[in-house]
């Protein structure tokens, strides 16, 4: 299979606390996004790091991809009851998203 | 500005039946997908225009399934004879650029359908 796993598959953390997802994929890849997913929401874009970028930010967010390893991660800092959410990983293959199964976060008040 | 429109957000239907899907893309937008999410699971890439014309549609589990985007805009999936398995949340996405390499994609709310 082309696409990016998740691990862990379910996290529970407190508030303020910091949240790490990872994601293994097994092929080559132009860029790998993160998305967010509420409970009955859309897939909402959070960051997307490209093959030749190592580390990326955005506010709360840091993203890191060693594709030697074929592996990123999510970093989620401080985080908060509103960050509650599914995270997915998406392989970029010639257009289309590949997903992984994601990670299902609870950040308790 | 308006973002990934889709309608219904949720349909039933009778085994057998069919249903179509609409999802109104952001203006001006190249590109649109359709993806199907299962229960507890990640989205599933279904096909894919750019414009008007269907260039992948690799993702389609069946033939029961079809797609169209007439007029580079507005599209519908359309699913024939529905079955139990094809219960699901069909998301619609779409993405400025004809260049594929680095393209965000905005997502719809998605269209909940069940089979009874």
């Amino acid at each position: 299979s082309q696409q990016g796993e998740e691990d862990p598959q379910a996290l529970s953390i407190q508030e303020g606390e910091n949240a790490t997802m990872n994601c293994s994929y097994k092929t080559s890849i132009n860029n790998l996004q993160w998305y967010r997913q509420n409970s009955g929401r859309g897939l909402v874009h959070l960051i997307l790091i490209r093959s030749n970028e190592r580390e990326k930010h955005s506010g709360r967010l840091r993203v890191t991809l060693d594709t030697s390893k074929k592996s990123s991660s999510l970093l989620i800092t401080a985080s908060r009851a509103a960050d509650t959410a599914s995270y997915f990983c998406a392989l970029n293959q010639g257009g289309k998203l590949i997903f992984g199964q994601g990670t299902e976060l609870s950040v308790k008040p | 500005g308006a973002g990934v429109s889709q309608s219904p957000r949720y349909k039933v239907a009778k085994r057998g039946q069919d249903v179509a899907l609409r999802c109104d893309p952001i203006s001006g937008h190249v590109s649109l997908f359709w993806y199907q999410q299962a229960l507890g699971q990640g989205p599933e890439f279904l096909t894919y225009f750019q414009n008007e014309a269907q260039l992948d549609k690799s993702g389609l589990p069946s033939d029961r399934f079809f797609a169209e985007r007439p007029e580079g805009s507005v599209s519908t999936l359309k699913i024939q004879r529905t079955q139990q398995e094809d219960s699901a949340v069909y998301l619609c996405a779409s993405s400025l650029f004809q260049g594929i390499t680095y393209n965000e994609q905005f997502f719809g709310p998605g269209t909940r359908l069940t089979v009874l």
